[in-house]
């Protein structure tokens, strides 16, 4: 199943570097997600878009830059990070209707490190 | 009061055995909601849909209580292979419960 697909799989970076996550869905999903999941802590929503607008930001430091230049992409440009930004970070989308929200697929994820 | 609550366990059952897990919500916008199982170190990945107020497949029943607004998975007959954890997704929400640890042991 490549229905959503995440790239690079393993990211090591320093805190001075800038890197950017891929994501891209080939499900004709019209909204996408970025959750971070540090070592054994739940799911933590970050960004949500909808029909490429972001709709949802959950208080992320600006260190984190999502962008969606289409419905099938999504990215997370990511500059000066600290070692508490080390974990998985995984992207996800579905279908949204007005009244039912579809489930939602994950890509593989993309671990990150940060020293 | 958080969003979704999930009883983190971990629960450590025999082969065989029958678990259930709840997960309380508070707010309802629509009309699903979802079991997922996330293996370690694994992205999550979908076990059952519910559009109604349950659902059954196999082993795995599904149930939803709108009144006390919580969700429930039902495994029945565990195999070692259904170690993982299970996170619920509460109707119209985004947000994921902290996750039930299952662990079957043989």
């Amino acid at each position: 199943e490549t229905g959503v697909t995440q790239t690079p799989r393993h990211l090591v970076m320093g805190m001075t570097n800038k890197k950017s996550l891929k994501c891209e869905q080939h499900l004709g999903h019209n909204a996408m997600y970025w959750y971070k999941q540090s070592a054994k802590k739940p799911l933590e929503l970050m960004f949500v878009y909808n029909f490429k607008e972001q709709t949802e930001n959950n208080s992320v430091p600006s260190r984190f830059s999502p962008e969606c230049p289409n419905s099938s992409h999504l990215f997370l440009h990511l500059h000066t990070l600290q070692p508490e930004d080390s974990a998985l970070y995984l992207c996800a989308s579905s279908q949204e209707n007005r009244d039912v929200n579809t489930e939602a697929f994950f890509g593989q994820g993309t671990r990150l490190t940060v020293v | 009061r958080k969003e979704v609550e999930q009883d983190p366990g971990p629960f450590n059952v025999p082969e065989g055995a029958t678990v259930a897990f709840n997960c309380t919500y508070s707010n309802s916008a629509s009309q699903s909601f979802f079991w997922y199982r996330q293996d370690c170190r694994k992205e999550p990945k979908l076990l059952m849909s519910v559009y109604s107020s349950g659902n059954e497949d196999g082993r795995f029943t599904a149930q939803l209580n709108r009144a006390s607004q919580y969700i429930s998975l039902l495994i029945r007959d565990s195999k070692l292979s259904d170690s993982a954890t299970y996170l619920c997704v509460p109707p119209g929400q985004l947000t994921f419960g902290s996750g039930t640890q299952l662990t079957v042991l043989p």
